[in-house]
């Protein structure tokens, strides 16, 4: 079975500045997808970006990208220039053959 | 399109009532699941289904129930309510090719008393 590991509970980054939030899994697996969704107050859970186990390149999505480690099975998440609207649950999630398994969630606090 | 509609928002139980949360997505996804969220707390698998007439359990499923009749609805009953299913639910959905993301309702606050 796989699992997924946030370490972090809760996040506070000051606004304009950069902060990574860390991710990291299990599995047995070869071919799988990792995920970082966004849940926001308003507890619409939002794709943030994704990752394909096969590429060595990292992920990028405007002012978020990922550090994806395969071999030591870590997806961290950074988020570049970081704004009020950024504030949320970010939950990482892996996804391999059907069902997904997500971390437990980083609450993001941003400070004006 | 609708994407996963959730219903009800909110609702409010007796302990020891039953009820159905509905689920449905027109997206042809043959994955669906359900979630519950328990304040600061992530989510945790309650039932899934891989495609019509399939399910199976997830990391709590006792005291629920859930069937998949058609490809588009994937109802959770909650049997006899009790104030521990105090929670927010969600329903999601998607391909069950790995590299599809997961689409999720907008969940459900179930409070039970």
């Amino acid at each position: 079975a796989q699992t997924v590991t946030q370490s972090q509970p809760e996040m506070s980054v000051q606004e304009a500045e950069t902060v990574t939030l860390s991710c990291t899994y299990d599995t047995s697996e070869s071919d799988y997808y990792l995920f970082w969704y966004k849940q926001p107050p308003s507890r619409q859970m939002i794709l943030v970006i994704r990752q394909e186990a096969y590429k060595q390149q990292n992920a990028t999505e405007n002012r978020f990208s990922v550090n994806f480690q395969k071999a030591a099975k870590s997806f961290s998440l950074k988020i570049s220039d970081s704004q009020l609207g950024d504030a949320a649950m970010y939950f990482c999630a892996f996804k391999g053959a059907g069902k997904s398994t997500f971390g437990d969630g980083t609450t993001l606090t941003v400070k004006p | 399109n609708a994407g996963v509609t959730q219903t009800p928002k909110f609702q409010v139980l007796k302990t020891g009532q039953s009820m159905t949360l509905q689920c449905a997505q027109d997206m042809n996804h043959e994955y669906m699941s359900w979630y519950r969220q328990d304040p600061g707390m992530g989510l945790r698998l309650i039932h899934y289904s891989v495609g019509a007439g399939i399910t199976d359990q997830g990391e709590v499923p006792n005291g629920y129930n859930v069937s998949r009749s058609t490809t588009e609805d994937f109802p959770l009953r909650l049997l006899s309510a009790a104030p521990s299913q105090t929670s927010v639910y969600f329903c999601a959905s998607s391909y069950s090719n790995p590299g599809t993301e997961a689409f999720f309702g907008q969940g459900t606050r179930l409070t039970v008393v």
